[in-house]
């Protein structure tokens, strides 16, 4: 498997409902970062977690890093139907990011 | 701020042509990136730059070539193009650190016949 990966693949809810991702890696880490692609267009920068944190907030979303099993969640809370989005956590080991391939997010009205 | 811009955002090649894709930041940026992005795959890195006049290989960089001559812009280039290479491509660009947030272009889409 990839350092990063994420799970499950493919995610849909209704809009309203919480949606939570996992993202697991292999090597130890600097950060972990959450990034969200739009159909067609590039990625976002979601929310950063260093490896000496364990839960960051911003805004609907939360993040919790937990590196003893190598693995962090983000978690979107009252989802929109504009969330609908592909989701990539990307962990940082040395100089450069390796992504994971991604959960496709479906918030449906 | 344009923030990171790509062009072209889309181009058909015949196998062996090659074409220069352009990325460019308005930020000051030290650190530039370019992925290759496959269907079912996350991103992967072709060549990175951690400053004017200096790049250096990632995952995936054979077939590329790449340049650094301002710092604001970042060339990848396809000498000849494979079907291989047929993906979409993504710059992206960071303050200092590799591992800091990184801002990324809208993407190229290539198709190699």
């Amino acid at each position: 498997s990839q350092q990063g990966e994420e799970d499950p693949q493919a995610l849909s809810i209704q809009e309203g409902e919480n949606a939570t991702m996992n993202c697991s890696y292999k090597t130890s880490i600097n950060n972990l970062q959450w990034y969200r692609q739009n159909s067609g267009r590039g990625l976002v920068h979601l929310i950063l977690i260093r490896s000496n944190e364990r839960e960051k907030h911003s805004g609907r979303l939360r993040v919790t890093l937990d590196t003893s099993k190598k693995s962090s969640s983000l978690l979107i809370t009252a989802s929109r139907a504009a969330d609908t989005a592909s989701y990539f956590c990307a962990t940082a080991a040395g100089q450069n990011f390796v992504f994971g391939p991604g959960t496709r997010l479906s918030v449906l009205p | 701020n344009a923030g990171v811009t790509q062009t072209p955002k889309f181009r058909v090649l015949k196998t062996g042509q090659s074409m220069t894709l352009l990325c460019a930041q308005d930020m000051n940026h030290e650190y530039m990136y370019w992925y290759r992005q496959d269907p079912g795959m996350g991103l992967r890195l072709i060549h990175y730059s951690v400053g004017e006049g200096t790049t250096a290989k990632g995952e995936v960089p054979d077939g590329y070539n790449v340049s650094r001559l301002k710092k604001q812009n970042f060339l990848l280039g396809l000498e000849s193009a494979a079907p291989s290479q047929t993906s979409v491509y993504f710059c992206a660009s960071s303050y200092v650190r590799g591992t800091d947030t990184q801002y990324f272009g809208p993407g190229t889409r290539l198709t190699v016949l």
